[in-house]
């Protein structure tokens, strides 16, 4: 059982370049999140899927698209990345329901230059 | 929309001594509140929770209590260890039971425990 798994676990792009950050979760959860992570701002919620099939904006969505592309498989597009998403990327899952508990992966650590 | 302060931003404590990170939340419908732990280099993981209907929770040397009327809540970690030595994150949510469920986090606590 490997929880939420992310890949790649770092990435360097150039400005105006595009990439796909993966998530996998094995935990038959329903609902899956990600985040971003940068220095004094904490965890800030990028996108979410409730449950497969669906999907909403949280605090900062702009230059973010995301896929649900089935029940184990959430993935974080960036289509022209820009030098302000320089972060450290989080994926998480949850069960779903009353079940609050969220599980995080190991993140994905990208640089635009 | 839910808004979650936490203090302080660094803490450092000698080994053995006792920490206390306290947090504050704008939303009085929140009623599920998580502290998460991360070391470096690694994503956050829980290490305790408490919701609207306990005041307190302890596990161990770890304890969580709230106050619902004047909207806080800490976390406190008695006989600290080198280990402790993470960033800590207080976060709040309103669980109603539908989709829409959301946490929002504080900014974190850099915990150093000095031997």
């Amino acid at each position: 059982n490997a929880g939420v798994t992310q890949t790649p676990k770092f990435q360097v792009l150039k400005t105006g370049q595009s990439m796909t950050l993966q998530c996998a979760q094995d935990m038959n959860h329903n609902s899956m999140y990600w985040y971003r992570q940068d220095p004094g701002m904490g965890l800030r919620l990028i996108y979410y899927s409730a449950s497969e099939g669906t999907t909403d904006k949280g605090e900062v969505p702009n230059g973010y698209n995301v896929s649900r592309l089935n029940k184990r498989e959430f993935s974080l597009r960036l289509e022209s990345a820009a030098p302000s998403q320089t972060s450290v990327y989080f994926c998480a899952s949850r069960a779903g329901g009353p079940r609050e508990t969220q599980y995080f992966g190991p993140g994905t650590r990208l640089l635009v230059l | 929309g839910e808004n979650v302060e936490q203090h302080p931003s660094t803490l450092s404590v000698q080994e053995g001594d006792s920490a206390v990170i306290k947090c504050t939340y704008s939303d009085s419908a929140s009623n599920y509140f998580p502290w998460y732990k991360q070391e470096l280099g690694k994503g956050p993981q829980l290490i305790i929770d408490i919701r609207s209907n306990v005041g307190e929770k302890k596990d161990q040397r770890i304890a969580v209590t709230l106050n619902k009327t004047a909207k806080h809540f800490s976390l406190h970690i008695t006989e600290t260890q080198p280990e402790d030595s993470a960033v800590y994150f207080c976060a709040a949510s309103r669980n109603s039971g539908g989709s829409n469920y959301k946490l929002t986090f504080g900014k974190g606590t850099l915990l150093t425990v000095n031997p």
